[in-house]
């Protein structure tokens, strides 16, 4: 099994461009999670979804948008890309009942 | 927002030495997980602790809940080499809120030979 993957795995954007990252998992997960990890800060939640066609905001959603029109698919789009959203992006799914969380590769992103 | 302070933030030690490492909360988590990050890979689980006062023990590595399931502690036995990376705490929220973890901002622990 491949588990969680992510694409792409870097990127880098101009301010003010757009674009959209792929998180797919293979385990039949309902929960997936949006992550982004800046250095001395952890993990900090940006959206998540319960389950195929919901979503809901996290810690930090501004800027972003998710989408999960497949049970196994969650999309992370930036409309408008800023510096400040400079980072690396992490993709989590999980089933219910578990705490346990599994974790993508990441995507680095640079907006400069 | 529940918050999760950990520390330390960095420490370097010789193989061979013991350490700990604490994450504290003023709020109480359902659970907390402990994971474990290389660099360009994303965090994997170690273990879950669950009822307050539990300890469990992988290997060199033991960890416990606070008995009141708002801190916990990872205590790492003659470190080695490869015990080197970003250490996590994440505690999670009750399912009905989508489980969602909070994390703490990680140890990075770097072990010399």
């Amino acid at each position: 099994n491949a588990g969680v993957t992510q694409t792409p795995k870097f990127r880098v954007l101009k301010t003010g461009q757009s674009m959209t990252l792929l998180c797919a998992q293979d385990m039949n997960h309902e929960y997936m999670y949006w992550y982004r990890q800046d250095p001395g800060m952890g993990l900090r939640l940006i959206h998540y979804s319960v389950g195929e066609g919901t979503t809901a905001k996290g810690e930090v959603p501004d800027g972003y948008n998710v989408s999960r029109l497949k049970k196994q698919n969650f999309l992370l789009g930036l409309e408008s890309a800023a510096p400040s959203q400079t980072s690396v992006y992490f993709c989590a799914s999980r089933r219910t009942g578990f705490a346990e969380q599994y974790f993508g590769p990441g995507t680095r992103l640079t907006v400069t | 927002t529940q918050l999760l302070k950990q520390s330390p933030q960095f420490l370097s030690i010789q193989e061979g030495e013991n350490l700990t490492v604490y994450c504290n909360s003023s709020s109480v988590f359902s659970s907390l997980q402990w994971y474990r990050q290389e660099p360009g890979e994303g965090p994997v689980l170690l273990v879950t602790v669950v009822t307050g006062g539990e300890v469990k023990k992988l290997k060199r590595l033991t960890f416990q809940f606070g008995d009141a399931r708002k801190d916990s502690s990872l205590h790492i036995t003659a470190a080695q080499p490869g015990d080197t990376g970003l250490y996590l705490c994440a505690g999670a929220e009750e399912e009905t809120s989508g489980s969602r973890l909070t994390f703490g901002e990680g140890t990075q622990l770097t072990v010399n030979p």
